[in-house]
C-alpha cells in the first residue's frame, strides 16, 4: 500500500458544528502531515506529527484540534469554523521527518462551511 | 528561513510546443527539491524530486528539470506539451532542518491548440 487515503472527500459542516477529518497510510511512514490549501493558492503547512507527537504547529487557530492516535492515523478535529476556513485541506507523510525520503500526498477533503 | 519562488504567475503554451517553468530557491545549503502538478479539484501528484547527484532529473509524463546551484534554481522543462499538461505547478523545497515542504505560489499552466 503506497497511498495516504483521506475521508471524507468532501465536507459541509455549519458554524457550531463539530467534525474530524482523517488520514491513513500503511507505508510505516513515522511523520505526518497537515496542509491547508485555499484556491488558486499553494498549500500551507498547518501541523507536523512526528513518531505520534505534535513536532510542528504554525500557529493554527484552536477550532483546529489535530490527533496522532497511532502511528497510521492522523485526524483533524474541527469546531466552530468559520466560512474562511473553507478549503481543501491535504494529508501527507513520509519516512520521517526531515531526510532525502520525500512525502506522499492525500487526494484532500474539500471542506465548506457555511 | 528558506523559501522558494516561481516568478511566473501565469504561462500560455501552444500544443507540442516545448515548456519551461522556472523556480528559485533561497537556502544556504542544498535544499530537497520537487515539483509537484495538480488538476483543478485534485490532490497534489509528484513529477520528480532532487536531493543530491546528477543535477538533471528525469520525472514522470516527460518531464525533467535542472538543479543549478550558481543559480539557485530548478526549473522544470517538457520537450513537447500535450494538452493534458494544463494544470498547476508548484515548486517546493524541504530544508533538510526537519521542518517540513514548502511550496512556491504556483505557476497555472493553459495549454493553447
Amino acid at each position: 500500500d503506497t497511498e495516504v487515503t483521506q475521508t471524507p472527500k468532501h465536507l459541509v459542516m455549519g458554524m457550531t458544528n463539530k467534525k474530524s477529518l482523517k488520514c491513513e497510510q500503511h507505508m510505516g511512514h513515522r511523520a505526518m502531515y497537515w496542509y491547508k490549501q485555499k484556491a488558486k493558492k499553494p498549500p500551507e503547512l498547518m501541523f507536523v506529527y512526528s513518531y505520534e507527537k505534535l513536532s510542528i504547529n504554525e500557529s493554527v487557530p484552536s477550532r483546529f484540534s489535530p490527533e496522532c492516535p497511532n502511528s497510521s492515523l492522523l485526524n483533524l478535529h474541527l469546531h466552530a469554523l468559520q466560512p474562511e476556513d473553507s478549503a481543501l485541506y491535504l494529508c501527507a507523510s513520509s519516512q520521517a521527518q526531515g531526510g532525502d525520503y520525500g512525502y506522499t500526498f492525500g487526494s484532500g477533503t474539500r471542506l465548506t462551511v457555511v | 528561513a528558506q523559501s522558494v519562488t516561481q516568478p511566473d504567475i501565469h504561462i500560455t503554451v501552444s500544443e507540442g510546443a516545448s515548456l519551461e517553468l522556472r523556480c528559485n530557491y533561497s537556502y544556504g545549503a542544498t535544499p530537497y527539491l520537487f515539483w509537484y502538478v495538480q488538476s483543478p479539484g485534485q490532490g497534489l501528484q509528484l513529477l520528480l524530486k532532487y536531493f543530491s547527484g546528477d543535477t538533471l532529473v528525469q520525472g514522470i509524463k516527460g518531464f525533467e528539470a535542472e538543479f543549478k546551484r550558481s543559480q539557485s534554481s530548478f526549473n522544470l522543462r517538457k520537450p513537447s506539451v500535450h494538452w493534458s499538461d494544463a494544470a498547476e505547478y508548484f515548486c517546493a523545497v524541504d530544508n533538510q532542518a526537519g521542518t517540513a515542504l514548502i511550496f512556491g505560489k504556483g505557476t497555472t499552466l493553459s495549454v493553447s491548440s
